[in-house]
């Protein structure tokens, strides 16, 4: 079975300075990987995704995400984070794409101007 | 990028009651759509997986009496939350997928509210 684990509740981080948002999982097979951003209310906005290919992954709104298979991880990240990037990020990861997908439990990021 | 709709947005409803959302696939053939349910501040929980023109395969805890889930052509389905109690209250968002590519599409959610 597939598990995605987001170790942090909240994340708190000064407008302009880097984000992190951590993500590990767990599958059988090979992962394919996700990252959405919700906002209040509304439904999962895509961000980007890792299938195969170059390890660091380029996405929406500037963030980037680095898959490490040895460590079974798959942080996202923002260089310079701006206020408007508050929102609740979920990781995902589903095992060839085949079965549905299995979302972690958020992580809440609040930017401080 | 696939669009996924969802109607109603909202609804709000009295205990007993049942209510119909609608997931709809704009520019792609669904061939599989899930459903899935988020209370507050909780992350997404998939209730069902449906092919279509098949029955939904639903998850260990979810009532498929209560949560009845068509998807009788590639571009709809729907799910109908039978007799609706206020702790069916939640927010629900559909998912399709295409069989070219193993990437879901999410619809902006419906939010049901049970008096």
């Amino acid at each position: 079975a597939q598990s995605v684990a987001q170790p942090e509740d909240q994340v708190n981080v000064a407008e302009g300075n880097p984000l992190t948002v951590k993500c590990t999982y767990s599958v059988s097979g090979n992962p394919y990987l996700f990252w959405y951003v919700q906002y209040p209310n509304r439904g999962l906005q895509f961000l980007l995704k890792y299938i195969t290919g170059d390890n660091l992954v380029k996405g929406s709104y500037g963030f980037e995400a680095e898959f490490n298979k040895s460590q079974t991880s798959f942080h996202l990240k923002k260089p310079s984070a701006l206020v408007s990037d508050s929102a609740l990020y979920f990781c995902a990861v589903t095992d060839t794409g085949n079965t549905p997908l299995v979302f972690g439990k958020g992580t809440r990021l609040s930017v401080i101007a | 990028g696939a669009v996924v709709s969802q109607h109603p947005s909202w609804v709000i409803c009295k205990s007993g009651t049942s209510v119909k959302i609608e997931c709809r696939s704009l520019d792609f053939q669904a061939t599989t759509m899930f459903w899935y349910r988020q209370f507050p501040k909780q992350s997404l929980m998939l209730m069902a997986t449906s092919n279509e023109g098949s029955k939904a395969t639903y998850e260990q805890g979810v009532e498929k009496d209560k949560f009845l889930i068509n998807h009788a052509s590639l571009t709809l389905s729907t799910l109908t939350v039978t007799s609706a109690h206020p702790e069916d209250s939640s927010f629900y968002i559909c998912s399709g997928r295409t069989g070219l590519i193993n990437e879901q599409f999410f619809g902006p959610g419906t939010r049901l509210t049970v008096l």
